[in-house]
């Protein structure tokens, strides 16, 4: 069965500050990697969306890396800005039932 | 605009009746899905639906069923034998449900039982 970690579960940083986030799962088998952005009270929108064929993806500040065989993604977020606080998450697509499995999210927060 | 209409926003229920959450998306995506999210825990899938007329349970099905007669509609019903319905539930759709393209997701419905 697929599992997806998120860690650190929670995160505070100075504004400016560069950061990564993590995201790790068990089974290497899978389509493609997204990563998502959660406000409070509001659905999930999507930040990036990485193919099991491709190492990476960016967008503006944003800069998903991917690596099948050990199972991990890293959410890197360049010149954090307080509107960047939100929850973050993972999903990953195994094809199998067509489900994706989610991380349970890094809550950041970005201080003046 | 395209996207994944969800509403209500808010509902509330009595204890012992049934409600309906409505999902309507315009993007011509064939595979929907509802999701459960409560404090604290990752999102947990309630149902999903491929194609039109099809659709299966998820994880936490039980309480809860759906029903797929239009490709732009998934309406999610919360039964009186849901025993723990107050909760954010969240609709998203999908281009394919094969190859695994770009999720995308409503602005949720929170469900709160009196």
């Amino acid at each position: 069965k697929q599992e997806v970690t998120q860690i650190p579960a929670a995160l505070s940083v100075p504004e400016g500050e560069n950061l990564v986030l993590n995201c790790s799962f068990t089974d290497s088998a899978i389509y493609n990697l997204q990563w998502f952005r959660q406000d409070p009270g509001k659905g999930l929108t999507s930040l990036l969306l990485i193919q099991s064929s491709q190492r990476e993806q960016t967008s503006g500040r944003l800069n998903a890396s991917l690596d099948k065989s050990s199972g991990r993604s890293t959410l890197y977020i360049a010149a954090s800005q307080p509107g960047d606080s939100a929850t973050y998450l993972c999903a990953v697509y195994t094809g199998t039932a067509s489900k994706l499995t989610f991380g349970t999210g890094t809550r950041l927060q970005v201080t003046l | 605009d395209g996207g994944i209409t969800q509403s209500p926003k808010y509902l509330f229920r009595k204890e012992g009746q049934n409600v309906t959450l409505s999902c309507e998306q315009n993007l011509n995506h064939d595979a929907m899905y509802w999701y459960r999210q409560d404090p604290g825990q990752g999102l947990r899938l309630i149902y999903y639906s491929q194609i039109v007329n099809d659709f299966q349970k998820g994880d936490i099905a039980e309480g809860y069923s759906v029903s797929r007669e239009k490709k732009e509609s998934f309406p999610l019903t919360v039964t009186s034998a849901q025993k723990n319905p107050t909760a954010f539930y969240l609709c998203a759709s999908i281009t394919s449900g094969r190859a695994g393209g770009e999720l995308f997701f409503g602005e949720g419905s929170r469900l709160t039982v009196l």
